[in-house]
């Protein structure tokens, strides 16, 4: 069965600094996907980044940036400028990429970011 | 604009009453999903859908039952509410093989 393992419950970054935030995942499959996703406090969650296993090349998006390590299995999540509307739970997932994947979650990260 | 709805934000409701969460997307996507959030917690999924008249159980052990009889819709019901439902239940869907979308998901709480 596949896992995702977030080993950080709680972070702390100081506002314009950078932080990574780690996730590992098992899985047997060659064809997956991996997410990063955002929950604000009551707020609604969203994708922060996407990552193909098939592509080697780590995912960016503007301030956010991957580190994939697909034969460590590991996809760590980078902040750089760190703002205070980064403050956040941040979810590590994973689809198999198959009709039958369904998103499985880590545990979560909170994220604070100090001014 | 393309997006997926949950109906109510909040609920308060007493013990043994029968609840409909409701789950709506514009985005036409076949595959739909209900978990079950505790607040700062991880998500569990509790049910599934890869379409219209499909439903699947998730890995969490759940009371509550879907359905799935229009592509755009995809509604939870709890029979008999407990304090033990109290808890967040968050909606998702997407296209087979990509990413989420998220609703803003329901805050049910069971005095």
């Amino acid at each position: 069965a596949q896992t995702v393992t977030q080993s950080q419950p709680e972070m702390s970054v100081q506002e314009a600094e950078t932080v990574t935030l780690s996730c590992t995942y098992d899985t047997s499959e060659s064809d997956y996907y991996l997410f990063w996703y955002k929950q604000p406090p009551s707020r609604q969650m969203i994708l922060v980044i996407r990552q193909e296993a098939y592509k080697q090349q780590n995912a960016t998006e503007n301030r956010f940036s991957v580190n994939f390590q697909k034969a460590a299995k590991s996809f760590s999540l980078k902040i750089s400028d760190s703002q205070l509307g980064d403050a956040a739970m941040y979810f590590c997932a994973y689809k198999y990429g198959g009709s039958q994947g369904n998103l499985i979650f880590g545990k979560g990260t909170k994220l604070s970011v100090k001014p | 604009e393309a997006d997926i709805y949950q109906t109510p934000r909040y609920l308060v409701i007493g013990t043994g009453k029968k609840i409909t969460l409701e789950c709506s997307q514009t985005m036409g996507h076949d595959k739909m999903y209900w978990y079950q959030q505790d607040p700062g917690m991880e998500l569990h999924l509790i049910h599934y859908s890869y379409g219209v008249n499909s439903t699947e159980k998730g890995d969490l052990s759940s009371e509550s039952t879907v359905s799935r009889i229009r592509t755009e819709h995809f509604p939870l019901t709890l029979e008999s509410a407990r304090p033990s439902h109290t808890s967040q239940y968050l909606c998702a869907s997407s296209e087979i093989g990509k990413e989420a979308f998220f609703g803003q998901g329901t805050r049910l709480t069971v005095v």
